[in-house]
């Protein structure tokens, strides 16, 4: 069965410093993957997404992922976070057997040291 | 103009109780999708529905019942309300079934 973890809950860093978010998926073929931010109270708001072509996908407010199949993972990556990225990341993955079904990891919370 | 809306926004009920939960999207999506995030912000599908029809039904208990009166609407209806329902439900619309999805801002149920 397909499935996505994301092995860090909490992650803390510096305001201006870089981060990267780890995710894996596990899937047999090329799964349709996605990075999901979530700020305190709101719904999701999609990152990015990768489908196919271009392993390293840019996406909204700086952010960008990078898709390793060897790896099976699609780590978020940002050179310089901001206090306003603080909030909880999600990766997912759709599969192609039931398209509709979007899995997602358990999530990665960001707090920003001033 | 909001895409995907949601209300209530907070609902605070008593157990044994009916409630529904409205959602609409103006985005002109096909499919329409219920979440359930619990207390460890874990995400998980209940429902999915593309042109009123519904196409996932994850192992969710029957006193939950969706029902989408069109494409644009997707509420959900949930009977004899227990204290473990308590989350918050997060409607979704995608344009297609590739997982692109738009979020409502949640329902925080809370049950008593």
């Amino acid at each position: 069965a397909q499935s996505v973890t994301q092995p860090d809950i909490h992650i803390t860093v510096s305001e201006g410093a870089s981060l990267e978010l780890r995710c894996n998926y596990s899937y047999g073929a090329t799964p349709y993957l996605f990075w999901y931010v979530q700020s305190p109270g709101q719904g999701l708001q999609l990152l990015l997404k990768y489908f196919s072509g271009d392993t390293l996908v840019q996406g909204i407010k700086g952010f960008e992922a990078e898709f390793k199949r060897s790896q099976s993972s699609f780590n978020l990556r940002k050179p310089s976070v901001h206090w306003s990225d603080a909030a909880e990341y999600f990766c997912a993955v759709v599969s192609y057997s039931s398209a509709s079904k979007i899995i997602f990891g358990s999530g990665t919370r960001l707090s920003i040291r001033p | 103009d909001t895409a995907v809306s949601q209300t209530p926004k907070y609902l605070v009920t008593q157990m044994g109780n009916d409630k529904s939960i409205k959602c609409e999207q103006n985005l002109g999506h096909d499919t329409m999708y219920w979440y359930k995030q619990d207390s460890k912000k874990f995400l998980k599908i209940m429902f999915s529905y593309n042109n009123k029809e519904l196409i996932i039904n994850e192992t969710v208990p029957n006193r939950f019942s969706p029902k989408s009166p069109d494409k644009a609407h997707l509420n959900l209806h949930i009977n004899s309300l227990e204290l473990g329902d308590s989350a918050v439900y997060f409607c979704a619309s995608s344009p297609s079934r590739d997982g692109e999805a738009f979020f409502g801002q949640g329902t925080r149920l809370t049950v008593v």
